[in-house]
């Protein structure tokens, strides 16, 4: 079975502050792992997968397989960074279907 | 392209009442998936295709049920509402490993 833990229902940092969301996942196979955001009352949207390898609006995430992570991070907070963040696990045996964790609320601080 | 569409945006039931919650695409996209969201429970997977004629149950299927005739549309049936169904409902689609797009929501209230 496969499972996505997110410890911290709600998270509070300071502009310019760093943030480290935690994803913690359970996945005896190769999976694909994912972050999407939902802005306030917007839907979900895409913020970065792990094949990728990209940093998107000055995130990024880094899979370790070791610890069974995939956190998400930023340097420097900013206010239009609120939000609440889903991280989610996809099995190569069952395409299109995802497995979210229960999301962190981000609020950034002025 | 619309991209993935849902209607209607809000909607209160009465217990028992049934009703169709529409979500069409126009991508192509061979995967479709029926989530809702409440609070502190985040996503849970509903029913989900992958393609048309075909459908399976997700996490949370009881008190819901799917068709897929075409590869556009994927439209969720609540066949007696309940309180317990009060909630956000996300149609998303996908082409298999890539993103998953999502609507923009139904928020659905059983009275």
């Amino acid at each position: 079975a496969q499972r996505v833990t997110q410890p911290e229902k709600l998270l509070s940092v300071f502009k310019g502050a760093p943030v480290e969301l935690k994803c913690n996942y359970s996945y005896s196979g190769s999976p694909e792992l994912f972050w999407y955001v939902q802005y306030s009352r917007q839907r979900l949207q895409l913020l970065l997968r792990h094949i990728s390898r990209e940093s998107i609006k000055g995130f990024t995430a880094d899979l370790n397989k070791g610890e069974t992570s995939f956190h998400l991070k930023k340097p420097f907070a900013q206010e239009e960074d609120s939000a609440m963040y889903y991280c989610a696990l996809s099995r190569g045996s069952t395409l299109g279907r995802l497995y979210f964790g229960r999301g962190t609320q981000l609020t950034v601080w002025p | 392209n619309a991209g993935v569409t849902q209607t209607p945006k809000f909607q209160v039931l009465k217990t028992g009442q049934s009703m169709t919650l529409q979500c069409a695409q126009d991508m192509n996209h061979e995967y479709m998936s029926w989530y809702r969201q409440d609070p502190g429970m985040g996503l849970r997977l509903i029913h989900y295709s992958v393609g048309a004629g075909i459908t399976d149950q997700g996490e949370v299927p009881n008190g819901y049920n799917v068709s897929r005739s075409t590869t556009e549309d994927f439209p969720l049936r609540l066949l007696s509402a309940a309180p317990s169904q009060t909630s956000v409902y996300f149609c998303a689609s996908s082409s298999g490993l890539r993103e998953q797009y999502f609507g923009p929501g139904t928020r659905l209230t059983v009275t």
